[in-house]
């Protein structure tokens, strides 16, 4: 069952504009949240984090906001670029749990 | 540099053959992972390990196996027994057992098993 749900499989953004990728969890245990970036036949990169104390968190063009209570997480990139364009994943975990949990990914586009 | 490593990136197979996907590590990371990507799937678990001569299955282990003899190594063996093993692997490490709630896992680039 899938506990980390990412219900839009691409988004596609003009250049400069702001992305906006959306994350639904159904597990109220998880209490840390990741996005990971991935190219085409390479592994994911590491992009930004969130702990559930928080409710949103900045790292230069990218910030995350969190909304607990309605279970949703959702990544911002602004302005975007044309390197921005990959497959962003969305994961969870739980300080019970023994992995991170991944969503389908959601493949971004941005055009010039 | 410290990083992952995984070999080959495209491997081969025929139907029935087992075969072995490396993956090493030089981060001095505890805890390593399998996971499979397919098409619209996203990234599922297949084994993970948190220490040295310990292993768990994750979602999806029927058809796989591994050993953890080396805290460096994590070798996966995809059977004969599994169905539908063509797919993007990926093997990942993280520093701090079972969450990578520190700073998240550190993933290899993958190896593209198609089965012939």
């Amino acid at each position: 069952d899938q506990q980390v749900k990412q219900n839009s499989p691409s988004l596609s953004v003009q250049e400069g504009r702001i992305s906006i990728l959306n994350c639904d969890y159904t597990n109220s245990m998880f209490d840390y949240f990741l996005w990971y970036k991935k190219y085409p036949a390479e592994g994911p990169t590491f992009l930004i984090s969130i702990s559930s104390i928080k409710d949103k968190n900045e790292d230069g063009r990218f910030t995350v906001f969190l909304n607990k209570s309605a279970k949703h997480l959702s990544l911002h990139i602004v302005p975007s670029q044309p390197g921005d364009s990959a497959v962003y994943f969305c994961a969870a975990s739980s300080n019970s749990g023994y992995a991170l949990n991944f969503g389908k990914g959601t493949s971004l586009l941005v055009t010039p | 540099d410290g990083g992952i490593t995984q070999s080959p990136k495209y491997l081969f197979r025929k139907e029935g053959q087992n075969v072995t996907l490396s993956c090493e590590q030089n981060l001095n990371h505890d805890a390593m992972y399998w996971y499979r990507q397919d098409p619209g799937q996203g990234l599922r678990l297949i084994y993970y390990s948190q220490i040295v001569n310990d292993f768990q299955k994750g979602d999806i282990a029927e058809g796989y196996s591994v050993s953890r003899e080396k805290k460096e190594s994590f070798p996966l063996t995809v059977t004969s027994a599994q169905k539908n093993p063509t797919a993007f692997y990926l093997c990942a490490s993280s520093i701090d057992p079972g969450t990578g709630r520190i700073d998240g896992y550190t993933f290899g680039s993958g190896t593209r098993l198609t089965v012939v």
